[in-house]
């Protein structure tokens, strides 16, 4: 079936660093979604892309749809102790369902203060 | 906006009984809701997606029988764990999306544990 791969499975920052990781796929998406999942807790929607090219910011956040369709990054700028989480990125392809998207395995990210 | 809620956060039953586990979204209409089972450093594997007054479909690999879905209003559904084992353990997650914009909006989750 689909599958998404992330882009470092983990890392490990100093605090106020910039932060960057991507995602890809076999195939064309229409659209990629970003979410953050802190322990114990649910995701958040972070970013949502439609178009590719697309470039959106959300405050330190800026994700980017790939031209190809078949990537996406999400960059952190001057990292902060609560960014610490999950980052799983969600893509929506032209086959499946309007409401279903697929997840990524995830990029665990921990900041050093 | 864009609030789903889960009940109970937590819960712990005996192997062989049942737990029902709710989902509401607060501020929008849910015209579908999901549900997603994790286990610990691991993704979020879809079990079913369910719209409001219709049968859930379940992914493939799921008991229908067991992981009972009812979606009966738009802002509420339940997933029963029917006959639970200790391998039903995990952490359920819904989703919803709807009247806001269409993207999937989390609830906080809910973690079950058999004994």
């Amino acid at each position: 079936g689909q599958q998404l791969n992330q882009s470092p499975q983990s890392m490990f920052i100093q605090e106020g660093e910039d932060v960057s990781m991507n995602c890809t796929s076999s195939s064309i998406f229409n659209t990629w979604l970003w979410y953050k999942q802190d322990p114990g807790e649910g995701p958040v929607l972070l970013i949502a892309l439609y178009k590719a090219g697309e470039l959106t910011s959300n405050g330190r956040l800026t994700a980017q749809f790939g031209i190809t369709r078949k990537d996406s990054f999400l960059n952190i700028s001057a990292s902060i102790p609560s960014d610490v989480g999950i980052y799983f990125c969600a893509g929506r392809d032209m086959k499946t369902s309007y409401d279903k998207v697929i997840f990524g395995p995830g990029t665990s990210l921990s900041v050093i203060p | 906006g864009a609030v789903v809620s889960q009940h109970p956060s937590w819960v712990i039953c005996k192997s062989g009984t049942s737990v029902k586990i709710e989902c509401r979204s607060l501020d929008f209409q849910a015209t579908t809701m999901f549900w997603y089972r994790q286990f610990p450093k691991q993704s979020l594997m879809l079990m079913a997606t369910s719209n409001e007054g219709s049968k859930a479909t379940y992914e493939q690999g799921v008991e229908k029988d067991k992981f009972l879905i009812n979606h009966a209003s738009l802002t509420l559904s339940t997933l029963t764990v029917t006959s639970a084992h200790p391998e039903d353990s995990s952490f359920y997650i819904c989703s919803a999306s709807g009247t806001k914009d269409y993207e999937q909006y989390f609830g906080p989750g809910t973690r079950l544990t058999v004994t």
